[in-house]
């Protein structure tokens, strides 16, 4: 079945470095969905990229959607403390089903 | 907003106890989800819903079963609880209307199975 693949599973930063986690697959996928789960939370929806080559932009946040809708990266731009948490791909498969990545967890140093 | 509860954050039971995990949305969403999250695995979706009395397998829905008689109602039980059920549980919901829908997430039931 579809696969996300997600790397690296840990990254741990100083304060003000930049961050980027990678989502890939072995199959097209249709949308790339991004959350962000803060430690002792829940995941909370950031974005979602439909379009093959999207770039979107959240303050200090990129989110890219590659050329063949097969990878998606999310880049963080100069961390703080306050971007600590678990950030999650996830693409729906079918009409219902969504598949996640198994997580990026980012600890930043201050 | 949205919200999405589940019934309790943190549950401790016996193994061959019978364990009943409720999740309540209050938005109308026609879709309802059970995941469980483990440390390096990330989320696998156990079972969804997408109408009342409606219920799909997801990855991993052996030892689970699933029940919506009410639309913001899915509960998802253990009939006979093992160890390696213990685990975080999430609940999500999200709207039927369109496509490709953000999901929003109840704020989990830590599970221990002794």
């Amino acid at each position: 079945g579809q696969q996300v693949m997600q790397i690296p599973q840990y990254q741990h930063v100083q304060e003000g470095e930049d961050f980027t986690t990678y989502c890939n697959s072995s199959t097209t996928l249709s949308n790339i969905q991004w959350y962000k789960q803060r430690p002792g939370g829940h995941p909370v929806f950031l974005i979602q990229l439909v379009k093959s080559g999207e770039v979107k932009k959240q303050k200090r946040l990129t989110f890219q959607f590659g050329e063949a809708k097969k990878n998606s990266s999310l880049h963080i731009t100069a961390t703080q403390t306050t971007d600590v948490g678990t950030y999650f791909c996830a693409s729906t498969s079918g009409t219902y089903k969504y598949i996640f990545g198994t997580g990026t967890r980012l600890k930043v140093l201050a | 907003d949205v919200k999405v509860t589940q019934s309790s954050r943190y549950l401790v039971k016996r193994t061959g106890e019978k364990v009943f995990l409720e999740c309540v949305q209050d938005m109308d969403h026609e879709n309802m989800f059970w995941y469980r999250q483990d440390p390096g695995l990330g989320l696998r979706l156990i079972y969804f819903s997408y109408d009342v009395k409606m219920k799909e397998k997801g990855d991993i829905p052996e030892g689970y079963s699933v029940s919506r008689e009410k639309k913001e109602r899915f509960s998802l039980i253990l009939e006979s609880a093992s160890t390696n059920q213990t685990s975080m549980y999430l609940c999500a919901s999200s709207t039927g209307q369109g496509i490709y829908n953000e999901q929003f997430f109840g704020p989990g039931t830590r599970l221990t199975v002794l």
